[in-house]
């Protein structure tokens, strides 16, 4: 069946460092690509999307790009804040409003 | 409207009692989500609804849960006989589609509903 798989947190950063977070899919179509953020004490937010190959989502500084030959989705941003600090979850779905299939979340922390 | 909301926001119960959450999307969703997230996992999902009705169950949701959107607005999700496996958060999402191939439509989550199993 489809599942994500996300690398294992936590992840420590020092603020200004380069972020990658490793998001990998297994998928018997052709899903949509995305991340989600939860902050300390909120709700799940979406973070970025990316609907087909070789599309790149972007949003606050954050970039993913569908990679269908790797079947990847890597979260990254050049330069993370104190206030990046959260839990990040890699997910997919198909026909754009079903069900979301989730990754275990990777736990970033940034310090100043 | 501020967004989906989820009451209450933490239960604690004893083993073998039944409980009730309930989520209000936002005003104009159609669709209404439920996941359910332990500790250090992703959320799953459990069964969403278009309308007041039920498109998709998860196989590995137990038949001690159900949930019902009876006028296609508010939605509860009710456990029977709850067992400690069942602590968990309980996430309400809602989106709005349109049934356009083309369009995304996002999932909005609530705060979510904390379930603790004695």
């Amino acid at each position: 069946g489809d599942s994500v798989t996300q690398m294992e947190g936590p992840v420590t950063l020092s603020e200004e460092a380069f972020l990658t977070i490793n998001c990998t899919y297994t998928a018997t179509g052709y899903p949509s690509l995305f991340w989600y953020v939860q902050y300390p004490g909120e709700g799940l937010q979406l973070l970025l999307k990316a609907t087909k190959a070789d599309d790149k989502g972007s949003n606050k500084g954050f970039e993913a790009t569908y990679r269908k030959e790797t079947t990847s989705f890597h979260l990254e941003k050049g330069s993370v804040q104190v206030s990046d600090s959260a839990v990040y979850f890699c997910a997919l779905n198909y026909n754009q409003g079903g069900k979301l299939i989730f990754g275990q979340g990777t736990e970033l922390s940034v310090k100043p | 409207d501020t967004g989906v909301s989820q009451n209450p926001r933490h239960k604690i119960t004893k083993r073998g009692q039944n409980v009730t959450f309930r989520c209000d999307p936002i005003s104009e969703h159609n669709r209404l989500y439920w996941y359910r997230q332990t500790l250090g996992q992703g959320p799953e999902f459990l069964t969403y609804f278009q309308n007041e009705a039920q498109l998709e169950k998860s196989r590995l949701l137990s038949d001690r849960f159900s949930a019902e959107r009876p006028k296609g607005s508010f939605s509860t999700l009710e456990i029977q006989r709850t067992e400690q496996g069942d602590s968990a958060m309980y996430l309400c999402a809602s989106s709005w589609t349109s049934g356009r191939p083309s369009t995304y439509n996002e999932q909005f989550f609530g705060p979510g509903t904390r379930l603790t199993v004695l």
